[in-house]
């Protein structure tokens, strides 16, 4: 089964810095390749994704870049916002399997 | 905007009681999903569901675990004889394909005491 390594555990930034989360993977067949971000006490919404075609997305403050030659991908958040504080977790996977998430960043922003 | 819903919000339950966790998943959507998440920890992956069956299950997914979609628009997760270590926020999520978006419900926060 797919094994996925998320680095930092934890991340505080002041407010305005960058942050970028790393995710490994061990599935060399995995092709799809989410971001989620849980707030305290809520659902897991997607912010993000990449297909294996693609090596870098983006979507305003949010990106996404793919290496899957070292397989691994990451998220970079620019311009970061107390709001951004939240918990995210990757979750790659390949068709026939369901999503396995990370343990997850907890990301802090401070104003 | 759709949205997957899940019944109860809060569920408490004496250990050793049977309890059965609801699930209406976004309508034209076709794999249902269930996850299981213990405080403060990582979002686990218990079973998911197509076309009327199991397509892929953790180790946590036992057998005092079950899933059964019995209509068109419900799919509950039942586990039979509760334990402690079964308390958790349970997540019901569905998406339209296989490789897709999930779209997570709000989650039933379920107490074992």
């Amino acid at each position: 089964g797919e094994n996925v390594e998320q680095h930092p555990s934890t991340l505080s930034v002041q407010e305005g810095d960058s942050a970028v989360i790393k995710c490994t993977y061990s599935d060399s067949a995995s092709n799809y390749f989410p971001w989620y971000k849980q707030e305290l006490g809520k659902r897991p919404q997607l912010i993000i994704d990449i297909r294996s075609n693609v090596g870098e997305k983006k979507d305003q403050r949010i990106a996404v870049t793919l290496n899957k030659t070292a397989k691994h991908f990451s998220l970079h958040i620019t311009e970061t916002q107390p709001e951004d504080s939240a918990v995210y977790f990757c979750a790659p996977h390949q068709a026939g399997t369901a999503l396995i998430f990370g343990k997850g960043t907890t990301l802090s922003v401070s104003s | 905007e759709p949205e997957v819903t899940q019944t109860p919000s809060h569920q408490v339950t004496q250990m050793g009681q049977e309890v059965i966790l609801r699930c209406v998943p976004i309508s034209n959507h076709l794999y249902f999903y269930w996850y299981r998440q213990i405080l403060g920890q990582k979002v686990e992956f218990l079973v998911s569901f197509y076309n009327n069956e199991i397509s892929e299950k953790s180790e946590i997914f036992d057998d005092q675990f079950s899933v059964e979609r019995p209509d068109g628009s419900n799919f509950t997760l039942k586990i039979r004889s509760t334990k402690l270590e079964d308390s958790a926020m349970y997540f019901c999520a569905s998406t339209l394909y296989r490789i897709d978006e999930a779209f997570f419900g709000q989650g039933t926060r379920l107490t074992v005491v």
